[in-house]
C-alpha cells in the first residue's frame, strides 16, 4: 500500500520560514514525480511545485518562485519543500502527491497525503 | 495558462438523481488531457478520471467523463450518499497544470 505523510507545518510569521517534509512508502520513490499542491481555506487547489524522480527537473508556480525550494532525498524516500519569505497568502493546507512514472511535468497525482497546515500570521 | 471554469458552483440533488458537472477551458486541452478529482470534507482529493473519459481502477461505473477540446463534463448516475463531495477538473495538456475552482454536489 502506498503511503504519503506530510510533516513540518505550523505557524510562521510573515517573512519567516518553514520546511515541509513528505515521506513515502510502498512505491519506488525514485520513479515518482513528487508534487506539492496547496488549498487555501475554503478555496480550490493550486499546483505549487514538482520534482522529477531523478531530481533533475523542477517546477514552481510563479507565486512561489524565488521563495520556495523543492528537493528530494532518494535514500530517505523523502521530499522537502523549503518555504522562505512566507506571506499571508501562503496560508493553506499543503498536500504532497505522487505520480508514478517519468512524465514531465507530472500530469496527474495518483496518491495524495492527508495534507499539512501552514499558517502565516503575525 | 489554461484557465478552467466549472459550473455550476453548487449542485443540489437528491440521492438517486443524476449529476452533470461542466468544466470549460480557456484554451483547447491538448489530447483531451483532462482529469476529474473528488474531494470529501477533511480528505485529500482522489483521482477519478483521466484522459477526459477513462476511469481509474476501482471507480464505480456510475461515474463517466465526456468531452473534448475546451468543453468537458462529469456525470454521476444514480447519486449515492458517498458521492456528495466537491469535484475538481484538472488539465495536464499544458504547463502549468491547472485546476478548476470546483463544483460542490450537495444533498438537497
Amino acid at each position: 500500500e502506498v503511503q504519503v505523510l506530510e510533516s513540518g507545518g505550523g505557524l510562521a510569521q510573515p517573512g519567516g520560514s518553514l520546511r515541509l517534509s513528505c515521506a513515502t512508502s510502498g512505491i519506488t520513490f525514485s520513479s515518482c514525480g513528487i508534487n506539492w499542491v496547496r488549498q487555501a481555506p475554503g478555496k480550490g487547489l493550486e499546483w505549487v511545485a514538482s520534482i522529477s524522480g531523478g531530481g533533475d527537473n523542477i517546477y514552481y508556480t510563479d507565486a512561489v518562485k524565488g521563495r520556495f525550494t523543492i528537493s528530494k532525498d532518494n535514500s530517505e524516500n523523502t521530499v522537502y519543500l523549503q518555504m522562505n519569505s512566507l506571506r499571508a497568502e501562503d496560508t493553506a493546507l499543503y498536500y504532497c502527491g505522487l505520480r508514478y512514472g517519468n512524465d514531465w511535468p507530472p500530469p496527474l497525482i495518483d496518491y495524495w497525503g492527508q495534507g499539512i497546515l501552514v499558517t502565516v500570521s503575525s | 495558462e489554461n484557465v478552467l471554469t466549472q459550473s455550476p458552483g453548487t449542485l443540489s440533488l437528491s440521492p438517486g438523481e443524476r449529476a452533470t458537472l461542466s468544466c470549460r477551458a480557456s484554451q483547447i486541452v491538448f489530447n483531451n488531457y483532462l482529469a476529474w478529482y473528488q474531494q470529501k470534507p477533511g480528505q485529500a482529493p482522489r483521482l477519478l478520471i483521466y484522459g477526459a473519459s477513462s476511469r481509474i481502477g476501482g471507480i464505480p461505473d456510475r461515474f463517466s467523463g465526456t468531452g473534448s477540446g475546451t468543453d468537458f463534463s462529469l456525470s454521476i448516475n444514480r447519486l449515492e450518499t458517498e458521492d456528495f463531495a466537491v469535484y475538481y477538473c484538472q488539465q495536464y495538456g499544458s504547463s502549468p497544470r491547472t485546476f478548476g475552482p470546483g463544483t460542490k454536489v450537495e444533498i438537497k
